[in-house]
């Protein structure tokens, strides 16, 4: 069973980076046939797509996120990571690591979610 | 505004059957490309429910299912119970490596 876990801080200052670590357990993060995902929930509201990686490197954005956005992954550690720079209060969200399948492209498994909250 | 436009809340009686639908454009579903819904519990991460518009994952009762035509998709929920009561989210390819979700539906079992 494969397992998702966001990891990092909980508040974060304005103006300043946030970054979170999602470690994948259960299964490998290079076994092809996955992307991994970065996902948001502001709160009350909907899903919003951030992004996502291949184990090779290989990534893709949110074209309203892009330019604050870098994913990245570390196969040793089998994890997979996010910063969003220049945040604001509107990126006051819970934040989700998901695995994507490929070629269908549905995110069979979800982490339980870490909220950021952007305050000074 | 999302791209895929859902109902913001639906609601049914225990045992009766209810529709979500998930209204895009050509350049997502329309465009030929997956619809796959998604539930969320209260207070809990979004759940994988139908994938590649109407298949369900091991698990999922068969009282849910999907379809899809043209540029809209549907979520059925039939014999409704007292643990459907959650949201649900519908998203799409939408070309240019990106993924879009629906608002969001809000169901209420009465």
């Amino acid at each position: 069973q494969v397992q998702l876990q966001e990891s990092g801080p909980g508040l974060v200052k304005p103006s300043q980076t946030l970054s979170l670590t999602c470690t994948v357990s259960g299964g490998s993060i290079i076994s092809g046939g996955y992307y991994w995902s970065w996902i948001r929930q502001h709160p009350g509201k909907g899903l919003e797509w951030i992004g996502y990686i291949y184990y090779s490197g290989s990534t893709y954005y949110n074209p309203s996120l892009k330019s604050r956005v870098t994913i990245s992954v570390d196969t040793s550690k089998n994890q997979f990571s996010l910063k969003l720079s220049s945040v604001t209060a509107a990126d006051t969200a819970v934040y989700y690591c998901a695995r994507e399948v490929l070629p269908a492209s549905n995110l069979d498994y979800w982490g339980q979610g870490t909220l950021v909250t952007v305050s000074s | 505004q999302s791209v895929l436009t859902q109902p913001p809340s639906v609601s049914g009686a225990p045992g009766q059957r209810v529709t979500i639908s998930c209204t895009g454009s050509r350049s997502n579903i329309g465009a030929g490309y997956d619809v796959h819904w998604y539930q969320q519990l209260p207070g809990t991460a979004p759940k994988l429910l139908i994938y590649g518009n109407t298949n369900r994952p091991s698990g999922v009762p068969d009282r849910f299912s999907g379809s899809k035509s043209g540029t809209s998709a549907s979520l059925a929920i039939t014999g409704l119970q007292a643990e459907d009561e959650a949201d649900y989210y519908c998203s799409s390819y939408a070309g240019s490596y990106s993924w879009v979700f629906g608002g969001g539906t809000k169901l209420t079992v009465l």
